[in-house]
Formats: C-alpha cells, structure tokens, sequence
C-alpha cells in the first residue's frame, strides 16, 4: 500500500537557521509528491510539490526534490523565519487517486 | 485563497446526532474529497466524487456517506455521531487533469 512517514517533531529552530524535515514514501507506481503546510486554525496551503524523478519543487525558499532510488522528498530550506512556524505534511498522490498524507511535522521558529 | 469554501466553520454536535458539513468546490474543479483530520495527525481519505458518483472511499464506515451536485458542490453526511468523530473535516477539489488539489479552510466538529 502507500504511505508516507515523516519525522517526528516538533522542531525547535532559531531564526535564519538551516531547516530540514525528513521525507519518506512507499509507493506503487510513480506518484505526485507534495509538501503543505498548515498555520494554527486553518485548513492546507500548497507549499511545492514535484510530478516525476529528479523534479525539484521550490516556493517561498523552500526546496524538496523527488528521489526515486531512496523513495525521498525532504524539505529544506536555508534560513527560517518566525513566521515559518507552522505544521507541515508531506504527502503523496497517484495519479486519478487520493492523496496519502504524513502525521506531520510541527516547526517552531524562535526570534 | 483557494476558492474552496466550507461550512460550517465550526460545529458542535451531540453523540448519536447527525451532521452535514458543506463544500463549495473551486471553479473548473469536478473532483472533490473528503478528509478527516483528528487532532494532532495527518488528514485521512474519507472519500471522493466524481462528476456527481462515489469513485474512491477510505477506511470509513458506511455511516460517512456523501453527496456531489450539479454544480459540483459536496455534502459530508455523518449518522449516529461518536466522540471519536470530533476533528477537522477538510474538502479538497481538483480538475480532472490536475494533480494537485485545493484545500478549504475545513470544518470543526466537536462531538459531546
């Protein structure tokens, strides 16, 4: 089956700190992969994502591309804000299915 | 903003009760799911509509039931509600060809 494990938080970040959140799937076929984040109280934003091998998807300075050899998406990016705290879910989809979603990880920037 | 909007916002509901939470999809969008997101986890595939037909369901009892409308809006429909029902409810929509879907902001539901 599919599924989709992330690490475990929550992560502790100063300002302008290097930020990675680990991402692993196990999939049939070659799926969609994406990251969104979620702020306190509200619903998922699209954060990138990437369709096939070796795409990298990037927004707002974050970056993730899709590995297909170590079944990864980690997502990185170089200096974090406070207003980077949120929780974020790496997730999967094939292709005309629903998407598969991690427990999330929860990121807190201190100033 | 996605386009997607849900109501209600927030919800609290009786055990035993029942529940019917809206979604309106984004323009041009003709797939809608369902998800259930319980404090503190990921969301789960409840299931999906398809131009107006159930083409996909999750791990859900069949008192989880839904609706699509012309106009491809959607209904979650939840009978003989438990505790363990309490959580966001998130509508996601997506084009036909797309593989990315939009979010709403979702819909508390606290069941006592």
């Amino acid at each position: 089956g599919n599924s989709v494990t992330q690490m475990e938080g929550p992560v502790t970040l100063s300002e302008e700190a290097f930020l990675t959140i680990n991402c692993t799937y196990t999939a049939t076929g070659y799926p969609s992969l994406f990251w969104y984040v979620q702020y306190p109280g509200e619903g998922l934003q699209l954060l990138l994502k990437a369709t096939k091998a070796d795409d990298k998807g990037s927004n707002k300075g974050f970056e993730a591309t899709y590995r297909k050899e170590t079944t990864s998406f980690h997502l990185e990016k170089g200096s974090v804000q406070v207003s980077d705290s949120a929780v974020y879910f790496c997730a999967l989809r094939p292709r005309d299915q629903n998407f598969v979603f991690g427990p999330g990880t929860r990121l807190s920037v201190l100033p | 903003e996605t386009g997607v909007t849900q109501s209600p916002t927030h919800l609290i509901k009786t055990r035993g009760q029942q529940v019917t939470l809206r979604c309106s999809s984004q323009s041009g969008h003709n797939t809608v799911s369902w998800y259930q997101q319980a404090l503190g986890q990921g969301p789960q595939f409840i299931f999906q509509y398809y131009r107006e037909e159930e083409n996909g369901r999750g791990n859900f009892p069949p008192r989880f039931s839904g609706l699509q409308f012309p106009n491809y809006s959607s209904e979650l429909n939840v009978n003989a509600l438990e505790l363990d029902d309490s959580a966001l409810y998130l509508c996601a929509s997506s084009p036909v060809d797309g593989t990315e879907a939009f979010f709403g902001q979702g819909t508390r539901l606290t069941v006592v």
